[in-house]
């Protein structure tokens, strides 16, 4: 089963636009990390955020994180046709090894027009 | 420093077969991961490996079998092959105790 659900499912922008994505999850977590997958193939990693912290930046990528409410954001500042991708958040569950399991969300796929 | 590969790129199978995907670990890493992603969803863990033992697994049946080497390679075989389990096949390596895990490619498993 799923941790999480991204939303919205799809997203179409234009370039140069801001992309925004959520994510919320069910149970406590170690840390929360963003991938991201182009055209079905190997993931990407993209940002890590450990659960005591409550914002990072790497690039053009702003990630939040909201223990409180179980969800995090992914925005992806001055989009470029080339961040056309799936995005997926994931948990690494509270209590356990923080290289074990991964736990992925449905993800979102950001269409970023010409 | 040579990232995780994966091998075969696509497999064909029918239901019923057995099959072999296999993983080669970045450099250095000690513990492999292998998850399922069907077409449209994330990806869903399978089990992990360290110390060339089991070292957890999710919600998947015995069919699905794994193995570890001493180099830390890694293979997963599935036995009894149904069509559900058409699906890209994910490897994944990291160290024992760091949080992010490298991925390889992917081998995408058709079973008609």
């Amino acid at each position: 089963s799923q941790q999480g659900e991204e939303d919205p499912q799809a997203l179409s922008i234009q370039e140069g636009e801001n992309a925004t994505m959520n994510c919320s999850y069910k149970t406590s977590i170690n840390n929360l990390q963003w991938y991201r997958q182009n055209s079905g193939r190997g993931l990407v990693h993209l940002i890590l955020i450990r659960s005591n912290e409550r914002e990072k930046h790497s690039g053009r990528l702003r990630v939040t994180l909201d223990t409180s409410k179980k969800s995090s954001s992914l925005l992806i500042t001055a989009s470029r046709a080339a961040d056309t991708a799936s995005y997926f958040c994931a948990t690494s569950p509270l209590g356990m090894d923080s290289s074990y399991k991964l736990i992925f969300g449905s993800g979102t796929r950001l269409l970023v027009r010409p | 420093e040579t990232g995780v590969t994966q091998s075969p790129t696509h497999l064909i199978k029918t239901r019923g077969q057995q099959v072999t995907l296999r993983c080669s670990s970045q450099s250095g890493h000690n513990t492999v991961s292998w998850y399922q992603q069907a077409l449209g969803q994330g990806p869903q863990f399978i089990f992990q490996y360290y110390r060339e033992e089991e070292n957890g697994r999710g919600n998947f049946p015995p069919r699905f079998s794994g193995l570890q080497f001493p180099n830390y390679s890694s293979e997963l075989n599935v036995n009894a092959l149904e069509l559900d389990d058409s699906a890209l096949y994910l490897c994944a390596s990291s160290f024992r105790g760091g949080a992010e895990q490298f991925f390889g490619p992917g081998t995408r498993l058709t079973v008609l």
